[in-house]
């Protein structure tokens, strides 16, 4: 049991680079999401999805896409890289429908330059 | 919108001490769920503890305690007999249950407790 996992689990991107951040869970669970983690900022969500072929926004979505074609994976893309998108990314899962805890994939601390 | 705050950027506790963590919330919903997160120099996140607002008992994990007072939206985090593995990044969260699609959390932007031996 996997549970959620997280590639890459770092990276550097030049400025003006396109990339994908991989989560894949193995739980069936049917709400996923992305995080930013930055200093002194606490988590921020980015986008969200509660089953396949549905996505939307969060707090700070602006520069990334998600889409969501199996329950298992969902993948986030930075369209255009921005050092302002130099942070820590959490992938997050759960059961819906009742109070389940997250599991929370590794992180990845892209670096962008 | 939800937001969390947690007003101690920085604690610090003696080892085999007890420290508290403060966490307040702002909310208008009455049927939500509260975490408390740690998060180690490793980065994972891990589950401390977690709290249902519609119970009135506080809960308790081993060594992690909380102060759930709902009508002052509150929610600190007790660590007793606190260890050198106790080091870490805390984290409060919120997600409400008003149905829908609201599996959201909400995170509190951390208290970094550190334990001295």
């Amino acid at each position: 049991n996997a549970g959620v996992t997280q590639t890459p689990k770092f990276q550097v991107l030049k400025t003006g680079q396109s990339m994908t951040l991989q989560c894949a869970q193995d739980m069936n669970h049917e709400y996923m999401s992305w995080y930013r983690q930055d200093p002194g900022m606490g988590l921020r969500l980015i986008h969200y999805s509660v089953g396949a072929g549905i996505t939307d926004q969060g707090e700070v979505p602006n520069g990334y896409n998600v889409s969501r074609s199996t329950t298992e994976d969902f993948p986030l893309r930075l369209l255009s890289a921005a050092p302002s998108q130099t942070s820590v990314y959490f992938c997050a899962s759960t059961r819906t429908g009742a109070n389940y805890g997250y599991t929370f994939g590794s992180g990845t601390r892209l670096t962008v330059v | 919108a939800q937001t969390v705050t947690q007003s101690q950027p920085e604690m610090s506790v003696q080892e085999a001490e007890t420290v508290t963590l403060s966490c307040t919330y702002d909310t208008s919903e009455s049927d939500y769920y509260l975490f408390w997160y740690k998060q180690p120099p490793s980065r994972q996140m891990i589950l401390v503890i977690r709290q249902e607002a519609y119970k009135q008992q506080n809960a308790t994990e081993n060594r992690f305690s909380v102060n759930f007072q709902k009508a002052a939206k509150s929610f600190s985090l007790k660590i007793s007999d606190s260890q050198l593995g106790d080091a870490a990044m805390y984290f409060c969260a919120y997600r409400d249950n008003s149905g829908g699609s609201n599996y959201k959390l909400t995170f509190g932007k951390g208290t970094l407790l550190t334990v001295n031996p």
